[in-house]
């Protein structure tokens, strides 16, 4: 039940891109189990921004994108801008119970 | 769209046992998947631990079993949260969210919950 593994800290200037990395196990990220990405501004509630590994809610933008392979998945986000700078946070089951990842704190310099 | 609201006492003492209602309008309750629990400690990362079906069946974070009971009222479109013997450990911000399409959303605002005497 440890938490999936993400970087502490991804860093871009506006308008460039950053990948964040969430490393798991064969039975969970591996699995058949798909995993969701979450943004979190300071002080606000978490927000869904991917989910079933690549599929964006209403809403979100397009510069948003995700994708899995194998054990680990990852967030994409392009175009940075200033508000995209924030908490982001992957999330998986393991069939009987969820897991977070340990979060990464993206900063738009 | 649905709505989440949690509620309940914002401090709780070492042993004793945190208590929290999720309260669910906007939509058909029945509609929905799961409920969860989500809670975050100050500066610290999600955390999940718990969530329910609306017919009842529930999933727990291994380490939590033993402490942890989270029950649904249909009638009172309502979510609830128990956690027992808790410490400085489970001081938290608590969330509550719904899971029907392969992500947690939406999420209630979130309470604080301080474990303290």
């Amino acid at each position: 039940q440890s938490a999936l593994t993400q970087p502490p800290s991804a860093s871009g200037s506006p308008g460039q891109s950053v990948t964040i990395s969430c490393t798991g196990a064969s039975n969970d990220v591996g699995g058949f189990n798909s995993v969701s990405w979450y943004q979190q501004h300071p002080g606000k509630v978490p927000k869904l921004i991917i989910y079933e590994d690549n599929k964006r809610p209403s809403g979100v933008p397009d510069r948003f994108s995700g994708s899995k392979s194998g054990n680990t998945a990852s967030l994409t986000v392009s175009g940075l801008q200033a508000d995209d700078e924030a908490d982001y946070y992957c999330s998986t089951s393991t069939g009987s119970f969820y897991v977070f990842g340990t979060g990464t704190k993206v900063s738009v310099l | 769209q649905v709505q989440l609201q949690e509620s309940g006492p914002g401090l709780v003492n070492p042993s004793g046992t945190l208590s929290l209602t999720c309260t669910v309008s906007g939509d058909s309750f029945s509609s929905t998947g799961w409920w969860s629990w989500v809670r975050q400690p100050p500066g610290k990362g999600l955390e999940w631990i718990g969530e329910i079906s609306h017919g009842g069946r529930t999933n727990y974070k291994p380490s939590l079993k033993g402490r942890i009971t989270v029950l649904v009222d249909v009638s009172k479109n309502q979510v609830h949260l128990k956690l027992t013997s808790v410490t400085s450990a489970d001081t938290a911000v608590y969330y509550c969210a719904t899971n029907a399409n392969g992500g947690f959303d939406p999420w209630g605002q979130g309470t604080l919950v301080t474990v303290s005497s």
